[in-house]
C-alpha cells in the first residue's frame, strides 16, 4: 500500500517550458488535489477533482490545468512555468466518511523556474 | 470565506516540556472539521489530531490534545512531554463538511523547535 505517490520530486524548468506533476492514489479515495507550499503561506489549493470525471478550481489556479485521468491519477500540468510558479507542491486524496474525514499527502515536488 | 490564523510564526520548547499552539478561525458555518498538521524537515504532511465540531468533547491523541472553544473560534494544540521528533512545522486547518466538494484552508504555520 504507496499511498500517494508524485513524480517527479525535484524539477528545475526554464521559463516558458511545459511540465506535467503526476500524481497516483492507491486507497480508492474518490476526491483528490492539489496544493502550493510557498514560505510563509501555507498550503494553498490548486485545484481538485471531487470524483472521477470532475475538476473544480480552487484558491490559486492561473497557470495551472489539471486532468482526473481516472480514479487514481490526478495530473497538474504547467503549460509555460513562470518563476513565481516556483514552489513545493503536493497531491493528497480523501476519505469522505462523516466522522473520519482525513487527507493524505503525497511527499511533493520541489519545482523552481528559472 | 473561511480563514485560518496562526499568529505565532515561530516557537521554542525545552525537551519534556508542555508547549501549546495557537490557531483561530473565522467562518458562519455550523458543520465543520479542524485539523492539526504536521511537516517535519523530511516535508511529509502528517495529520496530528481531528475535531469535530458537533463534539464538544476536546480530541485527544497520545501526547497531543486540543482546546476547541467554538464560541471563540479557537483551537489550539498543545504538546505534552514535547520530543525531539517534535521539531516541525505546524499547521491548523479548517473544513467545513459539504461532502464530496469538502476542501481544507490552511493557516500559515508555526514552526516549532524543541531543545534538546
Amino acid at each position: 500500500n504507496a499511498g500517494v505517490t508524485q513524480t517527479p520530486k525535484f524539477q528545475v524548468l526554464k521559463t516558458g517550458q511545459s511540465m506535467t506533476l503526476q500524481c497516483a492514489q492507491d486507497m480508492n479515495h474518490n476526491s483528490m488535489y492539489w496544493y502550493r507550499q510557498d514560505p510563509g503561506m501555507g498550503l494553498r489549493l490548486i485545484y481538485y477533482s471531487a470524483s472521477e470525471g470532475t475538476t473544480d478550481k480552487g484558491e490559486v489556479p492561473n497557470g495551472y490545468n489539471v486532468s482526473r485521468l481516472n480514479k487514481r491519477e490526478f495530473s497538474l500540468r504547467l503549460e509555460s512555468a513562470a518563476p513565481s510558479q516556483t514552489s513545493v507542491y503536493f497531491c493528497a486524496s480523501a476519505t469522505q466518511g462523516a466522522g473520519n474525514y482525513e487527507q493524505y499527502f503525497g511527499p511533493g515536488t520541489r519545482l523552481t523556474v528559472t | 470565506a473561511q480563514t485560518v490564523t496562526q499568529s505565532q510564526p515561530e516557537m521554542s520548547v525545552q525537551e519534556a516540556e508542555t508547549v501549546t499552539l495557537s490557531c483561530t478561525y473565522d467562518t458562519s458555518e455550523s458543520n465543520y472539521y479542524l485539523f492539526w498538521y504536521k511537516q517535519p524537515p523530511s516535508r511529509q504532511m502528517i495529520l496530528v489530531i481531528r475535531q469535530e465540531a458537533y463534539k464538544q468533547q476536546n480530541a485527544t491523541e497520545n501526547r497531543f490534545s486540543v482546546n476547541f472553544q467554538k464560541a471563540a473560534k479557537s483551537f489550539s494544540l498543545k504538546i505534552s512531554d514535547s520530543q525531539l521528533g517534535d521539531t516541525a512545522m505546524y499547521f491548523c486547518a479548517f473544513m467545513p463538511y459539504t461532502g464530496a466538494n469538502s476542501k481544507l484552508t490552511f493557516g500559515k504555520g508555526i514552526t516549532l523547535s524543541v531543545r534538546p
